[in-house]
């Protein structure tokens, strides 16, 4: 059983460019969140994502959008680059938003962005 | 602002102790969760309490809740080098998204 994978997991880009991760959620999940770690910090909730809307969102400005497909999988896009967007993109899949029972949220291993 | 705030921000123990990790959050909670993140890795859950729980169990593990300080403790008994971790507390609201500290760095000596 495939846990949540997320692709690239480095890149580096420079200010100005615009970026897309992607994510694939545990087998059996239909609810896909991007969470923002930068260095020594905890993760910043940015979206999440049900039914292929965006249901939640954090304190991110437009620039961080995001999408999900049919089969449940998202993407992650930041556009105009900032320094400050250095971080590690961490997405986490769980079932059903929005309820108690489905509290536990399951992680991938990231995606390092360096921004030069 | 950080709804689950660690404390303390780092903890250093011989193999064998316990390691207790505090953690303060500011408005209600539907439930607060604990995991564990190795060197920048993902984060992995440990253990989940509601807010009408008061204690529970996962092995090494303890975490007690107590809604009326608006705190919780994560308590690892007979660490282990292996424990070598950052631990997260992340609060649940009335979202039910879970808003993490910036948590506690536990280095275990062998």
């Amino acid at each position: 059983d495939a846990g949540v994978t997320q692709s690239p997991t480095h890149l580096i880009k420079t200010r100005g460019q615009q970026v897309t991760l992607r994510c694939s959620p545990k087998s059996g999940h239909d609810t896909v969140s991007w969470y923002q770690q930068a260095l020594g910090q905890g993760p910043q909730f940015i979206f999440q994502y049900y039914e292929e809307e965006e249901r939640q969102r954090g304190n991110f400005p437009d620039r961080f959008s995001g999408h999900q497909f049919p089969n449940y999988s998202s993407e992650l896009n930041v556009n105009a680059l900032l320094l400050g967007d250095s971080a590690l993109y961490l997405c986490a899949s769980s079932y059903r938003a929005g309820t108690a029972l489905s509290g536990e949220l399951f992680f991938g291993e990231g995606s390092r962005l360096t921004v030069l | 602002s950080q709804q689950g705030e660690e404390d303390p921000q780092a903890l250093s123990i011989q193999e064998g102790e316990n390691a207790t990790m505090n953690c303060s959050y500011k408005t209600s909670i539907n439930n607060l969760q604990w995991y564990r993140q190795n060197s920048g890795r993902g984060l992995v859950h440990l253990i989940l309490i509601r807010s009408n729980e008061r204690e529970k169990h996962s092995g090494r593990l303890r975490v007690t809740l107590d809604t009326s300080k608006k705190s919780s403790s994560l308590l690892i008994t007979a660490s282990r080098a292996a424990d070598t971790a950052s631990y997260f507390c992340a609060a649940s609201g009335g979202s039910y998204i879970p808003t993490f500290g910036r948590g506690t760095s536990l280095i275990v000596h062998p």
